[in-house]
C-alpha cells in the first residue's frame, strides 16, 4: 500500500521557469517530510526537508511547501536549470522513511 | 571518505547463489537502512538498525533475506539463495537519527541470472 505517492512521472520545463513538484501522502502520523534528487547510478541526494510543524522552508531556488489538511507536498525550483534534470523524489517520515516513485524532470534550455 | 560507501557496485548471481553487500556508513551516523529499488520506483524499505540493534526488519521479504551491524558501523545484507525476483538496486543510507535526513550510497546494482 502506497503511503507517498507522486502521480506526475515526468515534467518538463522551460529553462528559468518555475518547476513544480507534487506529492500526496496518506499517513497523517508522518512528522518530517524530504525531497531527494537522483542522476542515473548514483544515489538518491539530499535536497531539502520540512517538518510537520512548518509549511514552508526555503533553501536557495527551492523551496518546499506542506498542507498538512490536504496531505499535499510541493517542491518548487526558481529558476529551473538544465542540470536540475533529473529524477526526484519525495519522502516522508514516522520511525521509518517512505518514498514515493518518482518525477523525472527535463529542464529544457 | 566523506559518504556512504557500498561494495560491490554491480555483482551478478547465479539463481540459487549467496551474496552479501555490504555498506560503510557516514562515521558517527547511529542510524543505518537498507532499501530496494527496482526500475523506475522509488526505494522500498528493507531494514532499519540503530547503533547494532536492527530495530526494524518487517521489510524483508522472505527468510532468505538476512542484515547485520554487529558493531554498530558496517553493515551486510545477505540473500541467500538468489532468485530471479531479487534483481534491483540495493541502497543503504545512513542518518544522525531522528528528524535528521537520510544520506544515500550509490547502490549495488544486482543482476540474478
Amino acid at each position: 500500500d502506497q503511503q507517498v505517492k507522486q502521480n506526475s512521472p515526468s515534467l518538463s520545463v522551460q529553462e528559468g521557469r518555475i518547476s513544480i513538484l507534487n506529492c500526496d501522502y496518506t499517513n497523517s502520523m508522518f512528522d518530517y517530510f524530504l525531497w531527494y534528487k537522483k542522476y542515473p547510478a548514483e544515489g538518491p541526494t539530499f535536497l531539502i526537508s520540512i517538518s510537520s510543524i512548518k509549511d514552508k522552508n526555503e533553501d536557495g531556488r527551492f523551496t518546499v511547501f506542506l498542507n498538512k489538511s490536504a496531505k499535499h507536498l510541493s517542491l518548487h525550483i526558481v529558476p529551473s536549470q538544465p542540470g536540475d534534470s533529473a529524477v526526484y523524489f519525495c519522502a516522508a517520515s514516522v520511525n521509518q522513511f517512505y518514498f514515493g516513485t518518482g518525477t523525472s524532470l527535463t529542464v529544457i534550455p | 571518505g566523506a559518504g556512504v560507501s557500498q561494495s560491490p557496485r554491480y555483482k551478478v548471481a547465479k539463481r540459487g547463489q549467496d551474496v552479501a553487500l555490504r555498506c560503510d556508513p557516514i562515521s558517527g551516523h547511529v542510524s543505518l537502512f537498507w532499501y530496494q529499488q527496482a526500475l523506475g520506483q522509488g526505494p522500498e524499505f528493507l531494514t532499519y538498525f540503530q547503533n547494532e540493534a536492527q530495530l526494524d526488519k518487517s521489510g524483508l521479504p522472505s527468510d532468505r533475506f538476512f542484515a547485520e551491524r554487529p558493531e554498530g558501523s558496517v553493515s551486510t545484507l545477505k540473500i541467500q539463495r538468489t532468485q530471479q525476483e531479487d534483481s534491483a538496486v540495493y541502497l543503504c543510507a545512513s542518518s544522525l537519527g531522528g528528524a535528521s535526513p537520510l544520506h544515500f550510497g550509490n547502490g549495488t546494482r544486482l543482476t540474478v541470472t
